[in-house]
């Protein structure tokens, strides 16, 4: 089977609550942020972006916050379904340039 | 968002092949994207394939390991060359959107290194 969460950090939260995905970054120059959602046999799946001049950005179920004051991201989902069981990264860039770096990403596991 | 076929979806190899996954995209796209998934591990960019110029290639990747071809817009190829079984790992490719700053991946190959 899929060996993608293997080593990563494992969040775990019941059916219905809300879930929070912390994600720190590294580069300050960095001026535009990614999160994907990579379910297991699955590349990564585009969820929501945010520009370094927004500090949040709502999507259907989902929210992300920026603070670009300590480097750190964040990443909400409302009312959470077993279909988010997945392992979620986040990405940034700089310069409006294509070349994105990943987090180290994190197992989201959905309880029933 | 792009659709993106990756070929083959996964495959086991002995040691000393080389392998080459295809990428092919539905609309033309300037710039495809090469990474390799380590297991338990996140994406690392292996190099940028534009139609019409040699690939570049990031820090820790030369062009003799992953030969990289971009001959059009919607298609492009990387080669794993003589696999070892370190090389075991998820390729995955990218193609940038409308958006430019937003990447879309494929399923990825699965490689297994005997």
């Amino acid at each position: 089977g899929e060996s993608v969460g293997l080593h990563l950090p494992t969040l775990s939260v019941q059916e219905g609550d809300n879930s929070i995905i912390n994600c720190a970054y590294s580069n300050s120059a960095s001026d535009y942020f990614i999160w994907y959602k990579q379910e297991s046999g699955k590349g990564p799946q585009f969820i929501i972006d945010i520009r370094s001049n927004m500090d949040k950005r709502q999507g259907q179920r989902v929210t992300v916050l920026l603070n670009k004051t300590v480097k750190h991201l964040s990443l909400q989902i409302a009312a959470t379904q077993p279909g988010d069981s997945a392992v979620y990264f986040c990405a940034e860039s700089t310069g409006g340039g294509n070349k994105l770096t990943f987090g180290t990403g994190t197992q989201l596991k959905v309880e029933l | 968002s792009a659709v993106i076929s990756q070929k083959p979806s996964r495959d086991i190899c002995q040691r000393g092949t080389s392998l080459t996954i295809q990428c092919q995209v539905d609309s033309q796209v300037t710039m495809m994207f090469w990474y390799r998934q380590q297991p338990g591990q996140s994406l690392t960019l292996i190099a940028t394939a534009n139609q019409g110029s040699e690939a570049t290639y990031e820090s820790g990747f030369v062009i003799d390991k992953f030969p990289i071809s971009r001959p059009n817009l919607t298609f492009s190829t990387l080669t794993v060359s003589n696999m070892s079984p370190e090389d075991s790992s998820i390729y995955l490719c990218s193609v940038e959107g409308q958006g430019k700053d937003i990447q879309y991946f494929g399923a990825g190959t699965r490689l297994s290194v005997l």
